[in-house]
């Protein structure tokens, strides 16, 4: 079984732009979660969706969201960039029918704002 | 509010000796523990999990242990090999305020493991 697959691998932007990240699940998975790594914070949950649906968000501004699409992918975008954002941004899945299952993750997007 | 600790930073075992690294949490509505391991530039692997109804879980060379009364857990790695140096997280889940935890684990901050040969 393929893992979970996250595009692109390494990103460089510049303050004010805007990103979208890409991320496959586990076939058969329909939870799909996002989470930002810093140095500072370490692992934060961002938000999860299951079902085209947003079902989970952490203490994260609005100018980061997603989506999910009916084959269970998801996006994430992150408007009007901030130097703070610079961070590795990890996409996990699971079967997202129980909250007692673990989450397997890709190996993530290395976004850095300049 | 740091509701999941891994107070080692960095833990140095020798090849083959076991290796004990330890969480505590703070939150009472945690009632699912993960252990991750993490490479550099790849995703956290899971490695085992324990519900709160239980206190022990073994998995091959990994035993995680959670003493609830002292909200703390423990994974023992049990013979250590040089393949096993990484970085090692705790994670836990339960109900939110919000009703609601699906796909959100709170992390520790890790800690560094190195099995020397």
């Amino acid at each position: 079984k393929a893992g979970v697959t996250q595009t692109p691998r390494y990103l460089i932007k510049t303050r004010g732009q805007q990103v979208t990240l890409s991320c496959s699940p586990i076939s058969g998975h329909r939870s799909v979660s996002w989470y930002q790594q810093t140095p500072g914070q370490g692992l934060q949950f961002l938000f999860e969706y299951f079902s085209e649906t947003q079902r989970n968000k952490g203490n994260f501004p609005g100018r980061f969201s997603g989506r999910q699409f009916s084959n269970s992918r998801s996006e994430m975008n992150v408007s009007t960039l901030e130097l703070g954002d610079s961070a590795l941004y990890l996409c996990a899945s699971s079967p997202g029918t129980s909250y007692n299952s673990p989450l397997h993750f890709g190996n993530g997007t290395r976004l850095t704002v300049t | 509010d740091q509701q999941v600790k891994q107070n080692s930073p960095s833990l140095s075992v020798q090849e083959g000796r076991i290796s004990i690294l330890n969480c505590d949490y703070t939150n009472s509505m945690f009632d699912y523990f993960l252990w991750y391991k993490k490479y550099p530039a790849e995703g956290p692997t899971f490695l085992i999990s324990i519900s709160s109804i239980k206190d022990k879980n073994e998995d091959g060379r990994f035993t995680v242990f959670l003493n609830k009364s002292a909200k703390h857990l423990s994974l023992h790695i049990v013979p250590s090999q040089p393949g096993d140096s990484a970085v090692y997280f705790c994670a836990a889940s339960g109900i939110n305020a919000g009703g609601t935890s699906y796909g959100k684990l709170t992390f520790g901050q890790g800690t560094i493991l190195t099995v020397h040969p």
